[in-house]
């Protein structure tokens, strides 16, 4: 079966703890995405990714960070910087520049 | 960033009743897409446009990508309970030379039966 999955579905994190969610995909895309959201409302971009070791920060980088060693892979982490980290947490992959992106089913981080 | 204004920002309808909602924006984009999410999941793209003025259908569901590039408007036709969800609307600005997209604040639907 082709596509995106993301794991944990839940997490928790402590204060000052980082946390590293996973993002992989198998349809051979060379662009991944992370995408931060939040309750009621849109998606806000974290970081994207090309092509393989090399990304670009989006809108919210601060307090994040990601690696793409791999072009199935693409994790984020979650440092302990990222004062409000609660939230739900979509990775997302296209083809290239114009194609459509798809999404995975999600992440949500969750601060004890 | 740059964000699309999406309307309405809510809809409560019947069951059977026809739905719409668009996006719009004072930038121009090179293509269109609409997604629905379920609670708790990822979006699901519905339908993708790529050319000013095009219309697409997928089922109940019909979109159409603005004649100006700054607009586009999903119809749902004869809404059932398993529409209820969020809807969101995404642009990639013509300007742009990534992937990266420009998302809607979303629509909540719900569907009384």
């Amino acid at each position: 079966d082709g596509g995106i999955t993301q794991s944990p579905k839940y997490l928790f994190r402590k204060e000052g703890q980082n946390v590293t969610l996973s993002c992989e995909q198998n349809l051979n895309h060379d662009a991944m995405y992370w995408y931060r959201q939040d309750p009621g409302q849109g998606l806000r971009l974290i970081y994207y990714s090309q092509i393989v070791n090399d990304f670009q920060k989006g809108d919210i980088a601060e307090g994040y960070s990601v690696s793409r060693e791999k072009k199935e892979s693409f994790p984020l982490t979650v440092t302990s910087a990222q004062k409000n980290p609660t939230a739900f947490y979509l990775c997302a992959s296209n083809s290239g520049r114009f194609e459509t992106q798809y999404f995975g089913p999600g992440t949500r981080l969750l601060v004890l | 960033g740059q964000q699309l204004n999406q309307s309405p920002q809510s809809m409560f309808i019947q069951e059977g009743e026809d739905v719409s909602m668009n996006c719009t924006s004072s930038s121009i984009f090179n293509t269109w897409l609409w997604y629905k999410q379920d609670p708790g999941e990822g979006p699901v793209l519905l339908i993708a446009l790529y050319k000013a003025g095009e219309l697409t259908s997928n089922g109940r569901l019909t979109a159409q990508f603005g004649i100006t590039r700054k607009d586009s408007f999903l119809n749902i036709s004869a809404s059932i309970p398993s529409d209820v969800g969020i809807y969101f609307c995404a642009g990639q600005l013509l300007s742009s030379n990534t992937g990266k997209l420009i998302f809607g604040q979303g629509t909540t639907l719900q569907v009384k039966p």
